[in-house]
């Protein structure tokens, strides 16, 4: 199994600019998030979905939106981007199966992004 | 308005000695709290965690101690070893069920380095 897989690892933007950062599971996994962290900060959850089909904000979502069409795939865009979205994107995953969030989230290698 | 803290950006222990890991909070509210360690590259990988009723929980090398009085909780590694060398991140959270009021926040990290 590959787990979590982020694609791309890493990307340069210019202002303006928009992206689609893909998120894959093959764990079977209902929920699925996004998170950034930025330096001397903790993650922040920017969306989350539990199940597909799905999506809720977050602690951070503006200038970000989501997307859950298939269960094991869960998409971030940015539509339009500006330098205060540099930072590491993190897709994660949990079962979903006790609905809580003590369920441990398995983490993807992360996407870093700069935005000029 | 940081509600988890953890307040040394890092911390170098000599081989076979004991790693202490601090964290602090300030919300009364949260009742369970999680340690999750990152490699370079990686994302962050979930180790260990601890309900508000109890003060100490165990696993292997490592020990999660929670005083709720002090709104304080660190993680013990005995005897420390160099694969320990990685960015630990706590966590805390007040609301449980996985719904729309998610909250799951996270301290900064502290980097552990293991010396030889």
């Amino acid at each position: 199994n590959a787990g979590v897989t982020q694609t791309p690892k890493f990307r340069v933007l210019k202002t303006g600019q928009s992206m689609t950062l893909l998120c894959a599971q093959d764990m079977n996994h209902e929920y699925m998030y996004w998170y950034r962290q930025d330096p001397g900060m903790g993650l922040r959850l920017i969306h989350y979905s539990v199940g597909e089909g799905t999506t809720a904000k977050g602690e951070v979502p503006d200038g970000y939106n989501v997307s859950r069409l298939k269960k094991q795939n869960f998409l971030l865009g940015l539509e339009s981007a500006a330098p205060s979205q540099t930072s590491v994107y993190f897709c994660a995953s949990s079962s979903g199966l006790q609905r809580t969030i003590k369920e441990t989230q398995y983490f993807g290698p992360g996407t870093r992004l700069l935005v000029l | 308005d940081q509600q988890v803290k953890q307040n040394s950006p890092s911390l170098s222990v000599q081989e076979g000695r004991i790693s202490i890991l601090n964290c602090d909070y300030t919300n009364s509210m949260f009742d369970y709290f999680l340690w999750y360690k990152k490699y370079p590259a990686e994302g962050p990988t979930f180790l260990i965690s601890i309900s508000s009723i109890k003060d100490k929980n165990e696993d292997g090398r490592f020990t999660v101690f929670l005083n709720k009085s002090a709104k304080h909780l660190s993680l013990h590694i005995v005897p420390s070893q160099p694969g320990d060398s990685a960015v630990y991140f706590c966590a805390a959270t007040r609301h449980l069920l996985m719904d729309s009021n998610y909250q799951l926040i996270w301290g900064a990290g502290t980097k552990l380095i293991i010396k030889p």
